[in-house]
């Protein structure tokens, strides 16, 4: 069975632009979640989504948003990008939403704004 | 909000030999799951092993096993037999109810494992 798949593995942006990330679940997977990993502040949540909708959310500014399609794909989008956006960003699928189903995580994206 | 604290940011151990890898956390539930991830360079994030508050027993997959102090609040990772592919950052996390089960990370401890 094919893991969690995230594209692209790389993205250079500079301040100001807007930046899509793409994430695909392993199949049967209904749940996503999005991560950032940067070497200050560690690993933080910031939201996930089952289906279609939001079911939970970090604590990060309105400026980070995603959504989930239909087949469970999901997208996170960060508009206005800022320096300290630059980090890694993992998604992981989970069957369900609840604790007793573990997360697995994609590659990441490494984001860096310029 | 969960803290869960690794108290060792770097552990090195040799090749064959067994190292015990630090968690505690915070928590006020009663019910939570607890977890250990190793992040080797290539980025991803894998579940080495996992263990359910409520459970008593210490959970075990092959080399891996965890000492689950519930009443201390600790959750240590044992490897046994470690390999050169055990090189990675080890992060401890937590899931419950009140974050509405997001995982709460620990700051990692990297191990290196040397011939």
């Amino acid at each position: 069975k094919a893991g969690v798949t995230q594209t692209p593995r790389y993205l250079i942006k500079t301040r100001g632009q807007q930046v899509t990330l793409s994430c695909s679940p392993i199949s049967g997977h209904r749940s996503v979640s999005w991560y950032q990993q940067t070497p200050g502040q560690g690993l933080q949540f910031l939201f996930e989504y089952f289906s279609e909708t939001q079911r939970n959310k970090g604590n990060f500014p309105g400026r980070f948003s995603g959504r989930q399609f239909s087949n469970s794909r999901s997208e996170m989008n960060v508009s206005t990008l800022e320096l300290g956006d630059s980090a890694l960003y993992l998604c992981a699928s989970s069957l369900t939403p609840g604790g007793e189903s573990p997360l697995h995580f994609g590659n990441g994206t490494r984001l860096t704004v310029t | 909000a969960q803290t869960v604290t690794q108290s060792q940011p770097e552990m090195s151990v040799q090749e064959a030999e067994t190292v015990t890898l630090s968690c505690t956390y915070d928590t006020s539930e009663n019910n939570y799951y607890l977890f250990w991830y190793k992040q080797p360079p290539s980025r991803q994030m894998i579940l080495v092993i996992r263990q359910e508050a409520y459970k008593q027993q210490n959970a075990t997959e092959n080399r891996f096993s965890v000492n689950f102090q519930k009443a201390a609040k600790s959750f240590s990772l044992k490897i046994s037999d470690s390999q050169l592919g055990d090189t990675a950052m080890y992060f401890c996390a937590t899931r419950n109810s009140n974050s509405g089960y997001a995982l709460n990370f620990g700051k990692g401890t990297s191990l290196l494992v040397t011939p």
